[in-house]
């Protein structure tokens, strides 16, 4: 089962532009991840917000977490066509494992 | 090695068949993790080690796949008897994990799979 959920499913939009990528989480959580995979890659982790935070900066990312909504967000500020890719959040499950949403496809017009 | 390392990178196969995936995880990490991922698709948790042991094997979609990791380094993916919608990309990623703190995952480039 997935343990976070993704809105939108894709994004579309012009260089120069921010993105936003919102995710979902069902159960509490110690900290909440953002991964980005280029096509046929792997995941590469990009920023980890922990349950305490609210807020975290990271180059042209930004990362809010709201643990009341059990909700969090990813802007992309000034967009560039690289940044086209998928993004996912990932949260840990049962104590255990990590699970991972079903992504947001980013495509970033030159 | 400088990263997660997995093999081969593709593989086609003909129903029916086993496979073998590998991954050799990062030195050091204690945690391994198996995803499938098809086409466009999210990751589908397949199974968790802590070790050589797999607390979580809930996700293995049948009991054609199984998965053994021996002195907590290389682990490997085996589906017995494969079927066509075993068709997609298998990932597998490594962490540092302690207990109650999960470190951020550092995946593999993954093995494409293809049945016919």
């Amino acid at each position: 089962s997935q343990q976070g959920e993704e809105d939108p499913q894709a994004l579309s939009i012009q260089e120069g532009e921010n993105a936003t990528m919102n995710c979902s989480y069902k159960t509490s959580i110690n900290n909440l991840q953002w991964y980005r995979q280029n096509s046929g890659r792997g995941l590469v982790h990009l920023i980890l917000i922990r349950s305490n935070e609210r807020e975290k900066h990271s180059g042209r990312l930004r990362v809010t977490l709201d643990t009341s909504k059990k909700s969090s967000s990813l802007l992309i500020t000034a967009s560039r066509a690289a940044d086209t890719a998928s993004y996912f959040c990932a949260t840990l499950y049962n104590n255990n494992d990590m699970r991972f949403g079903a992504g947001t496809r980013l495509t970033v017009k030159p | 090695g400088a990263g997660v390392s997995q093999s081969p990178s593709n593989k086609v196969t003909e129903k029916g068949k086993d496979v073998e995936l590998r991954c050799d995880p990062i030195s050091g990490h204690t945690a391994l993790y198996w995803y499938r991922q098809s086409l466009g698709q999210g990751l589908e948790f397949l199974i968790y080690f802590q070790g050589n042991s797999a607390p979580d094997k809930s996700g293995l979609p049948s009991d054609r796949f199984s998965a053994e990791r021996t002195g907590g380094s290389v682990s490997t993916l085996t589906i017995q008897r494969t079927q066509q919608e075993d068709s997609a990309v298998y990932l597998c990623a490594s962490s540092p994990l302690s207990q109650g703190w999960n470190p951020p995952l550092h995946f593999g480039n993954g093995t494409r799979l293809t049945v016919t």
